[in-house]
């Protein structure tokens, strides 16, 4: 079973607008990370927002903030503002077990956005 | 600010060679990992390692497949007698002890692997 799953392989935003990108996650382990990550056409991977799953509050950086819905197993990112320069492949990430130092990470399929001019 | 590098940025290889990817973590980070992401896919672990052995492992890291931390700063991984379906793009990525809750790991430019 998918772990990860990030139901839109592409999305189109006007540069200015927000936009909202799902991923919901699995697993019975009452303690995770959620994490989100960009990978520009270059190829690097930049991490952007983590999410713990004890945290009270939605996270927030800058222009991106996480809605997490635990009940729903979801963890959207929502990128405010978008600008061109947002254009890019991003993957959601889990990484299971709070405590376990060092987990490995699993991603998403990835969603490619492309911000119109 | 601290970045995981990685080097070769792309290699070209001959099927059954042996190749050697690098990296050098972020000097503080205590564990290390290798991701590799094959063109078009997801991004899939392969390894972690601390204290200097294999924390854990994916099923794609069979025997062909090893690490090393050689010296204070280099982190590497070899494959032994490469194959096409090893053509992707391997990923370094490094974390420090969690104290807060909160554990980025940060990931290196990557290695894109070529088996012809």
């Amino acid at each position: 079973a998918q772990k990860i799953t990030q139901t839109q392989p592409g999305m189109f935003v006007q540069e200015k607008e927000a936009v909202t990108l799902d991923c919901t996650y699995d697993t019975s382990d009452p303690s995770y990370g959620l994490f989100w990550y960009k990978q520009p056409s270059s190829g690097e991977m930049i991490f952007l927002i983590y999410q713990g799953s004890y945290d009270q509050q939605n996270a927030t950086e800058g222009r991106y903030s996480l809605n997490f819905q635990k009940a729903r197993k979801s963890a959207n990112l929502v990128i405010s503002a978008s600008q061109l320069g947002d254009s890019a492949m991003y993957f959601c990430a889990m990484r299971e077990g709070l405590r376990n130092q060092g987990g490995k990470l699993i991603f998403g399929q990835g969603t490619e956005l492309s911000v119109k001019p | 600010e601290p970045e995981v590098t990685q080097t070769p940025s792309h290699q070209v290889t001959q099927m059954g060679q042996e190749v050697i990817l690098r990296c050098v973590p972020i000097s503080n980070h205590l564990y290390f990992y290798w991701y590799r992401q094959i063109l078009g896919q997801k991004v899939e672990f392969l390894v972690s390692f601390y204290n200097n052995e294999i924390s854990e492992k994916s099923e794609i890291f069979d025997d062909q497949f090893s690490v090393e931390r050689p010296d204070g700063s280099n982190f590497t991984l070899k494959i032994r007698s490469t194959k096409l379906e090893d053509s992707a793009m391997y990923f370094c990525a490094s974390s420090e002890v969690w104290t807060s809750g909160r554990e980025e790991q940060f990931f290196g430019p990557g290695t894109r692997l070529t088996v012809l």
